[in-house]
């Protein structure tokens, strides 16, 4: 089944301690993305990968850090979390959005909880 | 800079009843449209999109979009709610740039049997 797979799907952590969330999509995409879900805010982009070794900043990617070592992976890696970062977070690729008859395909989200 | 605007947090509408969900654009250029529907603990999911053609677009789940050119909208439809679609539904439009979609802020829509 083609989908988006993120982990983990909730997740309580201390102020300070570093995490990752990993993303992986089985359908060969180019394109991944992560954004962040706040209420009344709509979703956000956090950072973009066009492809493997090739990623950049998004509209709020402070406090945030991501690789694309292989074409399937994107993980976020949160390197000293805080408060602020408390949030819905989606993973999404796409084959293309060069393309226009392209959208994206979420994951399930993470809930991340930091106190 | 590309952006859509849902002007309504929430619509109610009794089961049986047509449903509206509103949403306007900011571009520059051709639009590239997109509705997505977000279901409790669940991903967003594609519901349809507007690139070019036929300003009326018909979707999953029974959903339709009206694209108007010169109102700058794309309204979300369905002639008969189910109790079923009630959910958080977002407009998006593709940036100019094809970095990224850019989303509303979501209307939640719920459906009373």
């Amino acid at each position: 089944e083609a989908q988006v797979t993120q982990n983990p799907r909730y997740l309580i952590t201390v102020t300070g301690k570093k995490l990752t969330v990993t993303c992986s999509q089985n359908m060969n995409h180019e394109y991944m993305s992560w954004y962040r879900q706040d209420p009344g805010l709509g979703l956000r982009q956090i950072y973009y990968s066009m492809n493997v070794e090739v990623t950049d900043k998004g509209d709020v990617p402070e406090g945030y850090k991501v690789s694309r070592k292989e074409k399937r992976n994107f993980p976020l890696i949160l390197e000293s979390p805080s408060p602020n970062q408390t949030s819905l977070y989606f993973c999404a690729s796409s084959l293309s959005l060069g393309t226009a008859n392209y959208g994206y395909t979420f994951g399930s989200g993470t809930r991340l909880t930091v106190v | 800079a590309q952006s859509v605007a849902q002007p309504e947090d929430q619509v109610n509408v009794a089961e049986g009843n047509p449903l509206t969900v509103k949403c306007t654009y900011s571009v520059s250029g051709n639009p590239y449209l997109f509705w997505y529907v977000q279901y409790p603990n669940r991903g967003l999911q594609f519901l349809l999109k507007y690139i070019t053609g036929d300003n009326l677009v018909k979707g999953s789940y029974g959903f339709e979009a009206e694209f108007n050119k010169s109102q700058t909208s794309f309204h979300l439809k369905k002639p008969s709610a189910l109790v079923s679609d009630s959910a958080l539904y977002f407009c998006a439009v593709r940036d100019t740039g094809f970095q990224k979609l850019v989303f509303g802020t979501g209307t939640r829509l719920l459906v009373s049997p």
